[in-house]
């Protein structure tokens, strides 16, 4: 079954930092570049960054430069996602996604469920 | 601030026909190509549109994509309750070097 399952739930204090997974299964892991989404309570969608098939290269929005880290392990097939220093303003859903052309800017054709991220002292 | 703007939201009868907007620019929609994404409450969003209007496996043609310039519209005919959700448009910005997309539209279906 072609599938992204991502970590449970965190709750975090202001100024910790946070690291959520997400495991790929039933494809070729290697070939697809992978996304990261979120969107806070009530809101829209918001693109954070892309990391390529191989891990080895990542290209993150500006507003999360500096806080953001996206690694891969082909290995497991898994994908993390790790932000710093958060904030309240972070608490959101977390989606990974993967970009189903095999392209950077193809589109985004499998989810993961999401991972909520509470971010409360 | 989304960089691709979409209403707020979009009501109409069972039965009738809908359509979403999405305005952006020469960076974006006019460099590149639009997906559409649909998403219940609760729930991750799922591909309802690529490539500005082909439609992946399982959605039914009820479902319409367009684009021309800067802007794209998803369509939607026969509407259902089924189909009250919100809708996001999304496409990669050439400048930005970025994904971005629409605020969401949230469709009702009255």
């Amino acid at each position: 079954q072609v599938q992204l399952v991502q970590s449970g739930a965190e709750v975090k204090k202001p100024g910790a930092s946070v690291k959520v997974s997400c495991k790929a299964s039933g494809y070729t892991f290697t070939t697809y570049y992978l996304h990261w989404v979120r969107q806070a309570p009530g809101q829209g969608l918001e693109w954070m960054g892309i990391i390529n098939p191989t891990g080895d290269s990542t290209n993150y929005a500006q507003r999360f430069q500096g806080r953001v880290t996206m690694t891969r392990d082909t290995s497991t097939s898994t994908v993390y996602l790790e932000l710093k220093r958060l904030r309240s303003e972070d608490t959101a859903i977390y989606y990974c996604a993967r970009a189903g052309g095999g392209f950077s800017d193809s589109p985004f054709d499998l989810w993961g469920q999401g991972t909520l991220v509470t971010v409360s002292s | 601030q989304s960089v691709l703007t979409q209403p707020p939201s979009v009501s109409a009868a069972p039965g009738q026909k809908v359509t979403i907007s999405c305005s952006g620019s020469s960076s974006n929609i006019g460099k590149n190509y639009v997906s559409w994404y649909q998403q219940f409450p609760g729930t991750a969003p799922k591909l309802l549109i690529y490539d500005h209007n082909k439609r992946p496996s399982g959605i039914p043609d009820r479902f319409s994509g367009s684009k021309s310039g800067t802007s794209a519209t998803l369509g939607i005919t026969g509407l259902q309750t089924g189909d009250e959700a919100d809708y996001y448009c999304g496409t990669w910005d050439s400048s930005l070097s970025a994904g971005v997309f629409g605020g969401g539209t949230k469709l009702t279906v009255l």
